[in-house]
């Protein structure tokens, strides 16, 4: 079973609008940490924001906040006033603590292409 | 300060041969993680190092893969015997410790085209 999915291929958002991006992700230990990495068309991966399981408040970085619903088991990234330097592809990621073993692997999904259109 | 390095950023070979891609890790971080994307995925997990040691190397491929770092700072991930299905780009990226959440940093990755 996937451990990380999202369902959208690709986006459109027209500049200074919002978007929101789904992440939904599975996992049977009680303490993750969920992430979220730009990676421009150049190939480097950026973090954006993390989001732990204990965490009560929803992570906010700047334009960018986390829509963390734990019972659904998502990780919505949300981009508020979009520019064009926004338009890359977004991967959504998880930690697990593993059963005893020590935090290490991040496990990606599919990544899902924004364009941001003036 | 400086971000993680890698080199070559791009390597071509043919196969059968062998071949090193160097990461550099952020100064003073103790953890350091390998990746592999190939195109249109995302980032599958190859090896992580504490220090000197790998701690989780379950993302290693086959036999024909190995990493070290020796001296807890520069890794080299070495591939034997090259396929054409190792073609992809090789991520490295380094965390300041091991923790829940700690961010690894990534590097700008190796392109490695075999033939």
């Amino acid at each position: 079973a996937q451990k990380i999915t999202q369902t959208q291929p690709g986006m459109f958002v027209q500049e200074k609008e919002a978007v929101t991006l789904d992440c939904t992700y599975d996992t049977s230990d009680p303490s993750y940490g969920l992430f979220w990495y730009k990676q421009p068309s150049s190939g480097e991966m950026i973090f954006l924001i993390y989001q732990g399981s204990y965490d009560q408040q929803n992570a906010t970085e700047g334009r960018y906040s986390l829509n963390f619903q734990k019972a659904r088991k998502s990780a919505n990234l949300v981009i508020s006033a979009s520019q064009l330097g926004d338009s890359a592809m977004y991967f959504c990621a998880m930690r697990e603590y593993a059963g005893g073993t020590s935090y290490g692997k991040l496990t990606f999904g599919q990544g899902t292409i924004l364009t941001v259109h003036p | 300060g400086a971000g993680v390095s890698q080199t070559p950023s791009n390597k071509v070979t043919e196969k059968g041969k062998y071949v090193e891609l160097r990461c550099d890790p952020i100064s003073g971080h103790t953890a350091l993680y390998w990746y592999r994307q190939s195109l249109g995925q995302g980032p599958e997990f190859l090896i992580y190092f504490q220090g000197t040691g790998a701690a989780d190397d379950s993302g290693l491929p086959n036999d024909r893969f190995f990493a070290v770092r020796p001296e807890g700072s520069v890794s080299t991930l070495k591939i034997q015997r090259t396929e054409r299905g190792d073609s992809a780009v090789y991520l490295c990226a380094s965390s300041l410790t091991r923790g829940q959440t700690d961010t690894q940093y990534f590097g700008p990755g190796t392109r490695l085209t075999v033939l």
